[in-house]
């Protein structure tokens, strides 16, 4: 069965240093978005992407975060300097239509020290 | 604004008992779309079930079944003989339809641990 998939599984980071979350969402699915858990807490909304744009961006999503699709395969997630607040397990996930089911990767723990 | 509420933060029972976690929602649109998810110790979310606001139908998937009342605005899901795998954090989410308004990112409720002794 298809499914999305998430690299790395951990990373910890320095403060200030920037990230990159990679994932590969299911082939034949046309939407992406990135969630984030902080630990104990709710999945929270960062971003939807379709078309090779931002579709939709919750208050989270800043100017420290950018998505990118570098190719046919990967979508990415960029922290461009961290903070120890963006400590959180991150999920991807993908949909075939707008309307369909999120299917969510593993996750990305990351950790900001 | 849409959001979800789930009232239970924590359940625990023992197996073979049937448990029921609640889930009531809000929201403007006529149009949406209300899921479950599971969230197991090793951290994914396990897709479980996705429901459109047209059909109240009740649906029943082995030992889990769904009760989805419009009229309370609730979709509560009922795990019936419960298992120690059933272990996990369940959390209700909620997504919006119209093609203009509507928020099709989920939103997520806090989740319910469901803690199954043996």
């Amino acid at each position: 069965e298809p499914e999305v998939t998430q690299t790395p599984s951990h990373q910890v980071t320095q403060m200030g240093q920037e990230v990159i979350l990679r994932c590969v969402p299911i082939s034949n699915h046309l939407y992406f978005y990135w969630y984030r858990q902080i630990l104990g807490q709710k999945v929270e909304f960062l971003v939807s992407f379709y078309n090779n744009e931002i579709s939709e961006k919750s208050e989270i999503f800043d100017d420290q975060f950018s998505v990118e699709r570098p190719d046919g395969s990967n979508f990415t997630l960029k922290i461009r300097s961290t903070k120890l607040e963006d400590s959180a397990m991150y999920f991807c996930a993908s949909s075939w239509q707008r309307q369909e089911t999120q299917y969510f990767g593993p996750g990305t723990r990351l950790l900001v020290l | 604004a849409q959001k979800v509420t789930q009232a239970q933060t924590e359940i625990s029972v023992v197996e073979k008992e049937d448990v029921t976690l609640d889930c009531v929602y809000e929201t403007r649109d006529t149009t949406y779309y209300l899921f479950w998810y599971k969230q197991p110790p090793s951290g994914e979310l396990v897709f479980l079930i996705r429901r459109n606001s047209f059909d109240e139908q009740n649906e029943i998937s082995g030992r889990y079944s769904w009760n989805f009342q419009k009229s309370t605005s609730s979709f509560n899901f009922t795990i019936t003989a419960s298992q120690v795998v059933d272990s996990a954090v369940y959390f209700c989410a909620l997504s919006e339809a119209d093609m203009d308004t509507g928020r099709r990112a989920l939103t997520f409720g806090s989740g319910t641990r469901l803690q199954v002794q043996p």
